[in-house]
């Protein structure tokens, strides 16, 4: 099935540092969504964009809906060992609440 | 506030029998959409299901099959089990259906088919 392009798949990083991960898209999606999965649980909404080109936070959290409604980023702050997990983008179009996902990726933070 | 509730969170079938998993969405919430978690296919939508109507059905065989009742809860019932079903089911739920949705979801139903 369709899957977003997102990327790094995988990151290592130390606590403290910074992470930025992004999404692409060959389509136009009206929303973009930024969940975050635990093992064992289900994905967990972290960020909703409504807007081309709206930039929304959420604590340390920060991501952008582009401009031309087919990619999207979320960046990290700051990041401490809590942060592990999988983050994964979705991206919702006209299809009712079908959400079209990435592949997700995989933080791990060195404390 | 409660969560999306799903049950069985965990299940062990055999090759050619059926399953049937429940969602209790957040109350207030009338949308219900699944997903099936694989590690090879990642994150895909199965269906939704908003007023006991299926809105959208995503690129599955017909032996997945969903409803919804008149309270919002659904149920998924997969038929004539393969071992490639064995997945992470999710159950997603949201105020209403439209391009405004913020989907919630559940922990999951982990079915193993052997």
């Amino acid at each position: 099935g369709q899957q977003l392009n997102q990327s790094p798949q995988s990151m290592f990083i130390q606590e403290g540092e910074d992470v930025s991960m992004n999404c692409t898209s060959s389509s136009i999606f009206n929303t973009w969504l930024w969940y975050k999965q635990d093992p064992g649980e289900g994905p967990v909404l972290l960020i909703a964009l409504y807007k081309a080109g709206e930039l929304t936070s959420n604590g340390r959290l920060t991501a952008q809906f582009g401009i031309t409604r087919k990619d999207s980023f979320l960046n990290i702050s700051a990041s401490i060992p809590s942060d592990v997990g999988i983050y994964f983008c979705a991206g919702q179009g006209n299809a009712g609440n079908m959400l079209t996902f990435g592949g997700g990726t995989r933080l791990m933070v060195k404390p | 506030k409660a969560g999306v509730t799903q049950t069985p969170r965990y299940l062990i079938k055999t090759r050619g029998q059926q399953v049937t998993l429940s969602c209790s969405p957040i109350s207030g919430h009338r949308s219900v959409s699944w997903y099936q978690q694989t590690p090879g296919q990642g994150l895909q939508f199965l269906f939704e299901y908003f007023s006991e109507t299926q809105r959208n059905k995503g690129n599955f065989p017909g032996r997945f099959s969903g409803r919804q009742f008149s309270n919002s809860r659904s149920e998924m019932n997969v038929s004539t089990l393969e071992l490639g079903d064995s997945a992470l089911y999710l159950c997603a739920s949201s105020f209403r259906t439209g391009w405004t949705g913020e989907l919630f979801f559940g922990e999951g139903s982990r079915l193993t088919v052997l």
